[in-house]
């Protein structure tokens, strides 16, 4: 059983085109933190969130704790946005993964 | 303000060794995690360092053990290798805070090949 689950675990989208991930988390948090990952392995803290949404450019998230499910949106997408994302969830002394959603942007 | 470091970058050992590895947070972090990340997996906790104290640890064997200097920075070691533990490690600071409830800033990681 995951604690996490993400969807879809690959996308490939055309440039300009509006993007959705999606995340749903089984244990009670206080917060939810989307990654993004390109290749290499390095990882960047997109946003942390506890209610509501965030924005950053063209980036959203938004977060539903009552049903458990958090949403990461990517207006106009562009290839520099091709990477991994991954959504995170710390739980008392753990901190919970997804397996990540693989997004191509072609030009 | 300079990002996090991890040293070695790549490193390539055979099966029964031992291995450091280093991470130096950002100028004023005090927690440090350590993180594995594999195929298979995917992102994994290994454990999260707070004033030189082990504050929160995942489910790995005792084989994974880690350590906190008074200036914040951080190795991990694992003893007696095996071929799973194959991985990209990945350490991130923060201010303060158990891992997740701070904004996290992650290293470029080190990857490590077991032959």
């Amino acid at each position: 059983k995951n604690e996490v689950e993400q969807s879809p675990q690959n996308l490939t989208a055309q440039e300009g085109e509006f993007i959705t991930i999606n995340c749903s988390y089984s244990v009670g948090i206080s917060a939810l933190h989307w990654l993004q990952q390109h290749p290499g392995g390095g990882i960047v803290s997109l946003f942390m969130l506890s209610s509501g949404k965030k924005k950053h450019g063209r980036l959203i998230a938004t977060i539903n704790i009552q049903e458990k499910h958090s949403s990461l949106h990517i207006t106009a997408s562009h290839p520099r946005d091709s990477a991994v994302y991954i959504c995170a969830v710390p739980t008392g002394n753990q901190f919970y993964f997804g397996t990540g959603t693989s997004l191509t942007v072609i030009p | 303000k300079a990002g996090v470091t991890q040293t070695p970058r790549y490193l390539i050992k055979t099966r029964g060794q031992q291995v450091t590895l280093s991470c130096s947070p950002i100028s004023g972090h005090r927690s440090v995690s350590w993180y594995q990340q594999t195929p298979g997996q995917g992102l994994q906790f290994l454990f999260e360092y707070f004033s030189e104290t082990q504050r929160n640890k995942g489910n790995f064997p005792g084989r994974f053990s880690g350590r906190q200097f008074s200036n914040s920075r951080s190795e991990m070691n694992v003893s007696t290798l095996e071929l799973g533990d194959s991985a990209l490690y990945l350490c991130a600071s923060s201010l303060s805070g158990p891992p997740g409830y701070n904004e996290q800033f992650f290293g470029p990681g080190t990857r490590l090949t077991v032959l």
